[in-house]
């Protein structure tokens, strides 16, 4: 079966742009959680989306946001981007809310910001 | 907040090693991940723990809930382990990662 599918896998953008992510779940996944991967912090919980609900969210600002739709898809966006944006963004699905389930990422995306 | 302490930060043992990775945390959790992380960036979850121990194939993972601690075990590794292995807390602010352990298998 077809696993956690993320696009884009690579963008550049500038400072002051705004990006939007894709991932789309693992058939049958209802929640969506992502995720920021840098080589200083590590890895770090952005939200999580459950029926198109945000059940969950990181300790982030408010230029971070994301939604879920219908078919349990997910966007997440970041508004007026800084240069320590540039990250990995990974997004993991499961079949509940993932405290308590497997979780299966997707390959990233590699945003850079310059 | 929930703090995550991984050991050993770097790890490199020779093929056939027994491998243990540790994990403490300190805020009572509802489950913990063992997640593989290759160069390139894919991550795989090894397994997902709230009590005892789990086996799968050559790898071991067990959890403490009294002490708040889970272990890592890989049996006779191999290169194709080489890996930085990522503990995941879950608890009531989402997922705490530790910070990886970079583990160098040699042949």
């Amino acid at each position: 079966k077809a696993g956690v599918t993320q696009t884009p896998r690579y963008l550049i953008k500038t400072r002051g742009q705004q990006v939007t992510l894709s991932c789309s779940p693992i058939s049958g996944h209802r929640s969506v959680s992502w995720y920021q991967q840098t080589p200083g912090q590590g890895l770090q919980f952005l939200f999580e989306y459950f029926s198109e609900t945000q059940r969950n969210k990181g300790n982030f600002p408010g230029r971070f946001s994301g939604r879920q739709f219908s078919n349990s898809r997910s966007e997440m966006n970041v508004s007026t981007l800084e240069l320590g944006d540039s990250a990995l963004y990974l997004c993991a699905s499961s079949l509940v809310l993932s405290g308590a389930n497997v979780l299966t990422f997707g390959a990233g995306s590699r945003l850079t910001v310059l | 907040k929930n703090e995550v302490e991984q050991s050993p930060q770097n790890l490199t043992a020779q093929e056939g090693e027994f491998i243990t990775i540790n994990c403490s945390y300190s805020v009572g959790i509802s489950a913990l991940h063992w997640l593989q992380q290759h160069p390139g960036g894919g991550i795989v979850s090894l397994f997902m723990l709230s009590s005892g121990k789990k086996k799968h194939g050559r790898l071991i993972a067990t959890i403490n809930i009294q002490e708040k601690h889970s272990s890592l075990h890989i049996t006779a590794s191999h290169p194709r382990d080489s890996a930085v292995y990522i503990c995941a807390v879950s608890g009531a602010d989402g997922l705490t990662f530790g910070k990886g352990t970079h583990l160098i298998i040699q042949p």
